[in-house]
């Protein structure tokens, strides 16, 4: 158990609709990171934040936001979905940005858009 | 941007052998880190090993160990006395060191599907 949690592990809706995955860190990390994990596109890094400010931004798409709230748990909105957005979604955190982080994974989410 | 490569979709070794996964990486950066992740069937990414890229010796954990050449741009991860646990997708990943961190976000490979076979 790596101390990361994401809710809900699986979720199925359908095109046009938005949803909300959930991350809380490990406690006491402040970083926290979204990555995508698709068939064609592999594992995809989206964006991260830092105590609650958003510090670098990957493969995002417009669709999709996210934020990180003052108790530091982490919120991917993914809206107007589409069936390519179908993937699994992961949370990592790190405890802070010193040269000997290291990420730390949730068992991710897995999305399904039908 | 860095680009981190692996050539070998799938592979397979017997029980207690050894086998060796290949990696390689493209980047300008000259101080950075190298992973290898394990996603077992439970897809729970899991560390297995770590790099600096200003260290020379090689890195060990266990059984398993890196052949990094800097040079080359080369991380392959070696696993010696393969268990049947060991079956899962190895990812190798690129992480840039940055002073100050304001930005650690890892580039993966494509992964490789390792088998173990009893």
């Amino acid at each position: 158990d790596s101390g990361v949690t994401q809710t809900p592990k699986h979720l199925i809706t359908a095109t046009g609709q938005r949803v909300t995955l959930r991350c809380s860190p490990r406690s006491g990390d402040l970083s926290v990171y979204w990555y995508q994990q698709s068939l064609d596109q592999g594992l995809q890094f989206l964006i991260q934040y830092y105590n609650g400010e958003e510090r670098a931004k990957g493969n995002i798409l417009e669709r999709f936001s996210a934020q990180q709230f003052p108790d530091l748990h982490s919120e991917l909105n993914l809206s107007s979905l589409e069936l390519g957005d179908s993937a699994l979604y992961f949370c990592a955190s790190s405890p802070r940005p010193t040269d000997d982080t290291e990420a730390f994974f949730g068992q991710g989410t897995r999305l399904t858009v039908v | 941007a860095q680009t981190v490569t692996q050539s070998q979709p799938e592979m397979s070794v017997q029980e207690a052998e050894t086998v060796t996964l290949s990696c390689t990486y493209d980047t300008s950066e000259s101080n950075y880190y190298l992973f290898w992740y394990k996603q077992p069937p439970s897809r729970q990414m899991i560390l297995v090993i770590r790099q600096e890229a200003y260290k020379q010796q090689n890195a060990t954990e266990n059984r398993f160990s890196v052949n990094f050449q800097k040079a080359a741009k080369s991380f392959s991860l070696k696993i010696s006395d393969s268990q049947l646990g060991d079956t899962a997708m190895y990812f190798c990943a690129f992480m840039k060191q940055n002073s100050g961190g304001s930005n650690y976000k890892l580039t993966f490979g494509k992964g490789t599907l390792l088998t173990v076979n009893p």
